[in-house]
């Protein structure tokens, strides 16, 4: 199946410990993000990388750090996790414009990280 | 987000139509699009609609964008229980790449 794969898609793990969540599309897109949807649903993003390199870094805390080994693949590591970063991480990959036109992302489907 | 808002709750029987806004202040926004949630999943695009367009149809779908009032619509015609999500309108800026802002979403409730 084309898609944008997330894993794992659920993650309950304790305050401070260290977690990642790893995302791969097949789609052959150029840009990949993250995004953060918080308890009322409201989306924002995080990061976001263009062949391998950074390009958006929104105001998050450097506990939060990205790598992306390849195109194909953006993943999200967290130290020391806190209570607050309790919310659904959602990776989402695009293509560069075609023909003039941005067809928008295409989202895997989430992982619901609860930190406790 | 600051820059695209839309009414939290909307609830219709089914077989009605149901009408989702949003308004966005971005006047340079280029594509406006929908993106439909259901629960437990990701965001699944509907549709979208370039900014030199005031209208486009795609089956139940109908997008209405009025530029002057910076206004986005979602009709969906003959509602189905399955259109119950949460609908979300989102915004690409010329000048910012192809990054999306996102509206806070509205939750369709279909009652049968």
């Amino acid at each position: 199946d084309t898609a944008v794969s997330q894993t794992p898609k659920y993650l309950v793990t304790q305050m401070g410990n260290d977690k990642s969540i790893k995302c791969e599309q097949n789609l052959g897109h150029d840009t990949m993000y993250w995004y953060k949807q918080d308890s009322k649903k409201f989306l924002k993003i995080m990061f976001s990388y263009n062949n391998k390199e950074l390009i958006i870094n929104e105001t998050v805390p450097n506990r939060f750090s990205p790598k992306s080994p390849d195109k194909a693949h953006l993943n999200l590591h967290i130290n020391s996790l806190e209570l607050g970063d309790s919310a659904v991480y959602f990776c989402a990959s695009s293509q560069d414009n075609v023909g003039g036109v941005f067809y928008g992302y295409t989202f895997g489907s989430g992982t619901r990280l609860t930190v406790v | 987000g600051e820059d695209v808002e839309q009414s939290l709750f909307l609830s219709v029987r089914e077989g009605d139509s149901s009408v989702i806004n949003c308004t966005y202040t971005d006047s340079s926004s280029t594509y406006l699009y929908w993106y439909k949630q259901e629960p437990g999943a990701g965001l699944q695009l509907l549709t979208y609609i370039f900014s030199n367009m005031d209208m486009k149809q795609d089956q139940r779908l109908t997008v209405l964008l009025n530029k002057k009032d910076k206004h986005l619509s979602l009709r969906i015609a003959d509602t189905q229980t399955g259109d119950s999500a949460i609908y979300f309108c989102a915004e690409t800026v010329n000048n910012a790449g192809n990054m999306l802002t996102f509206g806070g979403g509205t939750r369709l409730m279909v009652k049968p």
